[in-house]
């Protein structure tokens, strides 16, 4: 069956640290992988879109991967601030399809 | 308009009623998604829409959820029969093309008493 994990469903580290949140997907083949914000009460807000040709992609603090043999992708959020605290997913566009299939979340706190 | 649209922001409904739910996309965008997202879990994709067509409704959960776009703009997700277990909050989103972002709104919050 089709799967997309996310690493732990809530992850804690200290301010100024880098945080690294991973995204497993399992029978998927997807053309893009991108990742978004939640904020409680909010919709999805789009942070980063990465191709299956491409390996890493960054945008100021983030960085993100995408490995297509070991079907992952990995988010870093360097020097995390209180204000990084939100709930992030990874979602996958696939193959000669549009639609864009979500992963479980992984809820991220950073401790002042 | 500025972003996507959802209405109403809250829907309470009694078990066994009729609801609709409607979604105002940004405008010029051919994409539109609707998704359940529960408690502590990530967005459940139900329905896709390229233009005014279903491209893919293998998540809409049973024959009791339908939507429709039959101008390809505003999108209705109708959900008959209610039942306590379709309480969630839908999500509706948008895109102007593949791989590009989405943009969602806010959802509304469906309670089934």
């Amino acid at each position: 069956s089709q799967k997309i994990e996310q690493n732990s469903e809530a992850l804690n580290i200290q301010e100024g640290k880098t945080a690294t949140l991973t995204c497993n997907y399992t029978n998927y083949s997807p053309a893009y992988l991108q990742w978004y914000r939640q904020d409680p009460g909010r919709g999805p807000v789009f942070l980063l879109l990465i191709r299956e040709n491409e390996k890493e992609k960054r945008k100021e603090r983030l960085k993100v991967t995408f490995d297509t043999t070991l079907k992952q992708s990995l988010f870093h959020i360097t020097a995390s601030q209180p204000a990084d605290s939100a709930t992030y997913l990874c979602a996958l566009e696939q193959t000669g399809a549009n639609n864009l299939f979500f992963g479980t979340g992984t809820r991220l706190t950073v401790i002042p | 308009g500025a972003g996507v649209s959802q209405t109403p922001s809250n829907k309470v409904t009694e078990k066994g009623k009729y609801v609709e739910l409607r979604c105002d996309p940004i405008s010029g965008h051919t994409a539109l998604y609707w998704y359940r997202q529960s408690l502590g879990q990530g967005p459940e994709f139900l329905i896709y829409f390229q233009g005014t067509g279903a491209a893919d409704d293998s998540g809409l959960p049973n024959d009791r959820f339908f939507a429709v776009r039959p101008e390809g703009s505003v999108s209705t997700l109708k959900i008959q029969r209610t039942e306590r277990g379709d309480s969630a909050v839908y999500l509706c989103a948008s895109s102007s093309r593949r791989g590009t972002e989405a943009f969602f709104g806010q959802g509304t919050r469906l309670t089934v008493v």
